[in-house]
């Protein structure tokens, strides 16, 4: 089965570590977002890519990192700077020139105390 | 500055129709999109409007109209299952679109 696989389900990490959330997607698709989402809010774009070793920073990039050494692979790292980084974290892939068609994982709820 | 608009919360009884509307602002458009998310899930894709109308797919539809930069989702026979978050996006480039807040959809038996 094609689909998105994000890991772990849930994180919990403590302050001032760095922590990086696995996506992994196997449906040939060239384009892979990150959104955060907060309670009651929308998604928000971190982090974008179209293509293998390229990215682009979306509306939130400032804490996160992110690299796409590979087209299957999309990890997005959460580093210390991020003042607050719990929340729930979806990443997403998209076929050629659909982008406005996203395929979602399940979603990382990262908790940091 | 980009702005999507969609109410916080609509109810609706069970078997009945709904709408949910979607005023959009933003620098560019190709297309207007609709995702349903249930509590816990991950978000799923339901429509695109590129050109101005309606789109059916079953018991959903979407329209669009260009000129007045708005849209809506229109839920019919609703059932229980069908409550949930729905999320307008913004396809304001060819390359990533914008969210809106989201619309929680209440529905009561």
């Amino acid at each position: 089965d094609g689909g998105i696989t994000q890991s772990p389900k849930y994180l919990f990490r403590k302050e001032g570590q760095n922590v990086t959330l696995s996506c992994e997607q196997n449906l040939n698709h060239d384009a892979m977002y990150w959104y955060r989402q907060d309670p009651g809010q929308g998604l928000r774009l971190i982090y974008y890519s179209q293509i293998v070793n390229d990215f682009q920073k979306g509306d939130i990039a400032e804490g996160y990192s992110v690299s796409r050494e590979k087209k299957e692979s999309f990890p997005l790292t959460v580093t210390s700077a991020q003042k607050n980084p719990t929340a729930f974290y979806l990443c997403a892939s998209s076929g050629q020139g659909r982008y406005y068609e996203q395929y979602f994982g399940p979603g990382t709820r990262l908790t940091v105390t | 500055g980009q702005s999507l608009e969609q109410p916080s919360e609509v109810t609706a009884v069970e078997g009945a129709i709904v709408q949910i509307n979607c005023t959009y602002q933003t620098s560019g458009f190709y297309g207007l999109s609709w995702y349903q998310q249930h509590d816990g899930g991950a978000p799923t894709f339901l429509s695109y409007n590129a050109l101005d109308g309606l789109e059916e797919t079953g018991r959903f539809s979407s329209f669009l109209s260009r000129s007045d930069s708005y849209g809506y989702l229109l839920l019919q026979e609703l059932q229980m299952k069908d409550s949930a978050s729905y999320f307008c996006a913004v396809n304001e480039r060819d390359d990533k679109i914008i969210f809106g807040k989201g619309t929680r959809l209440h529905i009561l038996p």
